[in-house]
């Protein structure tokens, strides 16, 4: 069964730093994709970044990173220069079977200290 | 572009009554996805559809929820009776197709069942 697996509930970070969200999967699937999504308070799903199963290189859109360890399964979201405008639900999600579907972490509550 | 418009965007009910929910995809998008999402969790999927047939209900409680897309175009939600556990934030996405940037997600409708 393919699954998602997000074990920081929650993560309090100093402005400014670098922070790192893990994300683990499960998958028998050959090819698949990973996502991150950013839910602010207001709880609209905002999409940060994408890494497919078979790309080589580390996808990065801005201050966003994703390390991609296809190995040990894992696809932790690096932030860096953190900004308090990043205080959010973050969310790692799964693409996989026939159907396009997303499969969901339960999510890491990031806050921002000043 | 525009983005997936949904409506309402906050809804408080009694239980046994009734809702729906509206979602407007972004032109051209053939999938459309309704998702729960309980506060703390990560969102569940009810049901997709692909132009104006479903292609996944199996987690959509089908005694008392219902959905339709009529012209493969907009779509509705709906739930009668409602029950307290049906308190949640309805996220309603659409995709082209286009693996990389996956979905599109709505502001979503908060529905709290008093």
């Amino acid at each position: 069964a393919q699954k998602i697996t997000q074990t920081q509930p929650g993560m309090f970070v100093q402005e400014k730093e670098a922070v790192t969200l893990d994300c683990t999967y499960d998958t028998s699937d050959q090819s698949y994709g990973l996502f991150w999504y950013k839910q602010p308070s207001s709880g609209e799903m905002i999409f940060l970044i994408y890494q497919g199963s078979y790309d080589e290189q580390n996808a990065t859109e801005g201050r966003y990173s994703l390390n991609f360890q296809k190995a040990r399964k894992s696809a932790n979201l690096v932030i860096s220069a953190s900004q308090l405008g990043d205080s959010a639900m973050y969310f790692c999600a799964m693409r996989g079977g026939s159907n396009y579907q997303l499969i969901w972490g339960a999510g890491t509550k990031l806050i921002i200290k000043p | 572009e525009a983005g997936v418009a949904q409506s309402p965007r906050y809804k408080i009910i009694e239980k046994r009554q009734s809702v729906a929910f509206w979602c407007n995809p972004i032109s051209g998008h053939a999938t459309l996805y309704w998702y729960q999402q309980i506060l703390g969790q990560g969102p569940k999927l009810l049901i997709q559809f692909q132009n104006n047939g479903v292609v996944d209900d199996s987690q959509l409680p089908k005694d008392r929820f219902s959905a339709e897309r009529l012209k493969g175009v907009d779509s509705t939600l709906k739930i009668q009776p409602a029950k307290l556990e049906d308190s949640a934030v309805y996220l309603c996405a659409s995709s082209s197709g286009v693996l990389v940037y996956g979905y599109t997600f709505g502001s979503g409708t908060r529905l709290t069942v008093v």
